[in-house]
C-alpha cells in the first residue's frame, strides 16, 4: 500500500516558468511533510518542509501548499531554473521527523533553457 | 550545517564477503540515524532506525542478521552487509535527524554497492 504518490512521473518546464510538483498522501495521521531534490547516484537534500498546522511555508523560490482535508501537498518552484533539474521526492512523517519518513514515488522534473 | 557524510561512496565486492557502510554527521550530534535503500528509479526504502547506544529497529522485510547495523555514537552508525549476494546491489542512503532543525532528516550522498 504506497502511503505517499506522487501521480507524475516526470514534468518538463519551460525557463522561468512556474514548476509544480503534486503529492498525495493516505495516512491522516502524517503531521510532518518534506520535499527532497535528488541528483543520480546523489543523497537528497533537503529542500522545504511544512507541519501539519500550516497551509504554506515558502523558502525563497520554493513554496510548499498543503491541503489536509484533500491529503495533498504541492510544491511550486518560481521562477524555475534549469539547475532545478532533478527527481523531487514528497516525504511523510508522523510525530515529527525523527520518526520515520514515509517516501513518494518521485518526479522527475526537467527545466528547459 | 547539518552536513552528513558515507564512506565509501563506490564499493565493489565478491558473493559471500562482507561490506561495512560508514555514515557520519559532521556538524551536529544525531540523535537518530535511518539506513535507506533505493533501486533503480525506484524511491527510497527505509531498512532500519536507529538510536544511539541502543539496539536498531528493523523495518519488516529486513533481515536484521544480513544488515547488521551498529549506532556507536551520536555521530557514527554502521552498516555492515554480511555474505553479501548480487541481489544485494543497490544505493545504500543514510541519514541523520538531530541538528539545527530536529525535525528534518538530512542525508549522506549515499554507497553504491555492486557485488559481482
Amino acid at each position: 500500500d504506497q502511503q505517499v504518490k506522487q501521480n507524475s512521473p516526470s514534468l518538463s518546464v519551460q525557463e522561468g516558468r512556474i514548476s509544480i510538483l503534486n503529492c498525495d498522501y493516505t495516512n491522516s495521521m502524517f503531521d510532518y511533510f518534506l520535499w527532497y531534490k535528488k541528483y543520480p547516484a546523489e543523497g537528497p537534500t533537503f529542500l522545504i518542509s511544512i507541519s501539519s498546522i500550516k497551509d504554506k511555508n515558502e523558502d525563497g523560490r520554493f513554496t510548499v501548499f498543503l491541503n489536509k482535508s484533500a491529503k495533498h501537498l504541492s510544491l511550486h518552484i518560481v521562477p524555475s531554473q534549469p539547475g532545478d533539474s532533478a527527481v523531487y521526492f514528497c516525504a511523510a512523517s508522523a510525530v515529527g521527523g525523527t520518526y520515520k519518513y514515509i517516501f513518494g514515488t518521485g518526479t522527475r522534473l526537467k527545466v528547459l533553457a | 550545517g547539518a552536513v552528513v557524510s558515507q564512506h565509501p561512496s563506490r564499493v565493489i565486492c565478491k558473493s559471500g564477503t562482507s561490506v561495512k557502510i560508514e555514515c557520519r554527521s559532521l556538524d551536529f550530534q544525531a540523535t537518530t540515524m535511518f539506513w535507506y535503500r533505493q533501486f533503480p528509479k525506484q524511491s527510497l526504502m527505509l531498512m532500519a532506525t536507529s538510536n544511539e547506544g541502543s539496539k536498531a529497529t528493523y523495518e519488516q522485510g529486513v533481515e536484521k542478521d544480513k544488515f547488521l547495523i551498529n549506532h556507536a555514537s551520536l555521530t557514527l552508525s554502521t552498516l555492515t552487509v554480511t555474505s553479501a549476494h548480487p541481489e544485494d546491489s543497490s544505493f545504500y542512503i543514510c541519514s541523520a535527524a538531530g541538528g539545527v532543525n530536529t525535525d528534518t532528516q538530512y542525508f549522506g550522498p549515499g554507497t553504491r554497492l555492486t557485488v559481482l
